[in-house]
């Protein structure tokens, strides 16, 4: 699988929008952009995913740019909640099950 | 639906003893995942199932490590003998076979070998 890179830590006022970065540069054309969180002591929650097409849900955007080398995870209106660490992981599908290897992510901290 | 159901929540046990930390995955969900989370290490996927057999262990660190999956509904890993090394909080995590989405995790077994 394709390697990312994130920033270790992140602040956002609460009520703004939390844009956080991923580089994956070598992603291959099948692997698809995942995206989860875990909130302190508990287990990682899935937010998104994507293969080539930004994506939005209920809970955040995916902006991935048209190379695919780098995406972005856009939560608009950030809350406290939102504290967490957010990993950004990239897999190729497989009908076997998807794999999920995550690195260190993004320690996120919303700010009052 | 209840979620994937872990338990126990937390786990004491000296040194030596037998630990095993069972998972109930989501109905219908063909995949099953076993996740170790420490400081040092982040987490780590041990091994997961499709319908109900082992398909990748490579990630369970020793012989003292098994895991079963007896039926769709239920799975345990077991521990034995346990050392202070395997304090860890460990996740079990589901999800469909077919489709790319991603899974569900528990709320998570805190283990502490003492």
């Amino acid at each position: 699988d394709a390697k990312t890179t994130q920033p270790p830590s992140m602040d956002c006022a609460e009520g703004r929008a939390a844009n956080l970065p991923c580089n994956h540069s070598t992603i291959s054309g099948n692997e698809y952009v995942y995206w989860y969180r875990q909130i302190h002591s508990q287990g990682p929650q899935y937010i998104i995913h994507g293969l080539k097409n930004n994506e939005t849900n209920e809970m955040a955007s995916l902006i991935i740019t048209e190379d695919r080398k780098s995406s972005t995870l856009i939560l608009p209106h950030a809350t406290l909640r939102d504290t967490a660490v957010y990993y950004c992981i990239v897999r190729v599908y497989s009908n076997t099950g998807n794999q999920f290897y995550f690195g260190t992510g993004t320690s996120l901290t919303v700010i009052p | 639906d209840a979620g994937v159901i872990q338990s126990p929540r937390h786990e004491v046990t000296e040194m030596g003893q037998e630990v095993t930390l069972r998972c109930k995955p989501i109905s219908g969900h063909n995949s099953l995942f076993w996740y170790r989370q420490t400081m040092m290490r982040g987490l780590e996927l041990l091994i997961y199932f499709n319908n109900n057999v082992p398909i990748d262990d490579s990630g369970m660190p020793e012989d003292r490590f098994s895991a079963k999956m007896p039926n769709a509904s239920f799975s345990t890993l077991k521990i034995q003998p346990s050392e202070p090394r395997d304090s860890a909080v460990y996740f079990c995590a589901s999800s469909p076979a077919q489709g790319a989405g991603g899974y569900t995790f528990g709320s998570g077994t805190r283990l502490t070998v003492v």
